[in-house]
């Protein structure tokens, strides 16, 4: 029940094109879902996150979707550039119980192509 | 310093050896977590320490990980009689828990361990 499942392993994007990475969780108590930003030999980087309170959120070309019912949330990335080429991590948590520890999806690795 | 540090940046050991790694939060963090990434795996909790509350130690793999933060600050993770299954990026990250940036965790670089 604290699994979250990640999608896809790795993803090939074209410059300008959108990104798309789906997460689905299962333990109904999560209420902080972020992501996850890692570049090779650095550590993850908070890229953008959301409650369960909203739908939607968007910052510049990064919108976190979110759908309660269905314990999903996904991220687009807008005309993506090859400086966002890197591994995203979704994750979930109690957000003031069980210490805020994350529990994180398997990653994406994403390549965009110039 | 402005983020969070770890030390050493990687580390090679034989199996059987007992290895520390160490973490220096950002200044003020109340709450401190290792995290442990192996080879394309996501992220795994190890423990999490939060002011002077018992450590939330559920994530250890095996009674041979154990984990210390002195004076509300600097932690060492130990790792004791080191197998290659250990192999894998260590990672710390502390957060102003309760805080208003909504207990987002900052990460370390990560400690790289091989294990031959």
């Amino acid at each position: 029940q604290q699994q979250v499942k990640q999608s896809p392993q790795s993803l090939i994007v074209q410059k300008g094109g959108i990104s798309i990475i789906n997460c689905a969780y299962e333990n109904t108590a999560f209420d902080y879902f972020p992501w996850y930003q890692q570049f090779p030999g650095k550590g993850p980087a908070l890229l953008i996150a959301i409650r369960p309170d909203v739908s939607e959120k968007k910052e510049g070309r990064f919108t976190i979707s979110f759908n309660k019912s269905a314990k999903q949330f996904s991220l687009h990335i807008m005309d993506s550039q090859p400086g966002d080429s890197a591994t995203y991590f979704c994750a979930a948590s109690m957000l003031y119980n069980q210490g805020g520890k994350l529990i994180f999806g398997q990653g994406t690795e994403l390549s965009v192509k110039p | 310093g402005a983020g969070v540090s770890q030390s050493p940046s990687n580390k090679v050991t034989e199996k059987g050896k007992d290895v520390e790694l160490r973490c220096d939060p950002i200044s003020g963090h109340t709450a401190l977590y290792w995290y442990r990434q192996s080879l394309g795996q996501g992220l795994e909790f190890l423990i999490y320490f939060q002011g002077n509350s018992a450590p939330d130690k559920s994530g250890l793999p095996s009674d041979r990980f154990s984990a210390e933060r002195t004076g509300g600050s600097v932690s060492t993770l130990t790792i004791q009689r080191t197998q290659q299954e250990d192999s894998a990026v260590y990672l710390c990250a502390s957060t102003l828990y309760g805080g208003p940036g909504g207990n987002e965790q900052f990460f370390g670089p990560g400690t790289r361990l091989t294990v031959l």
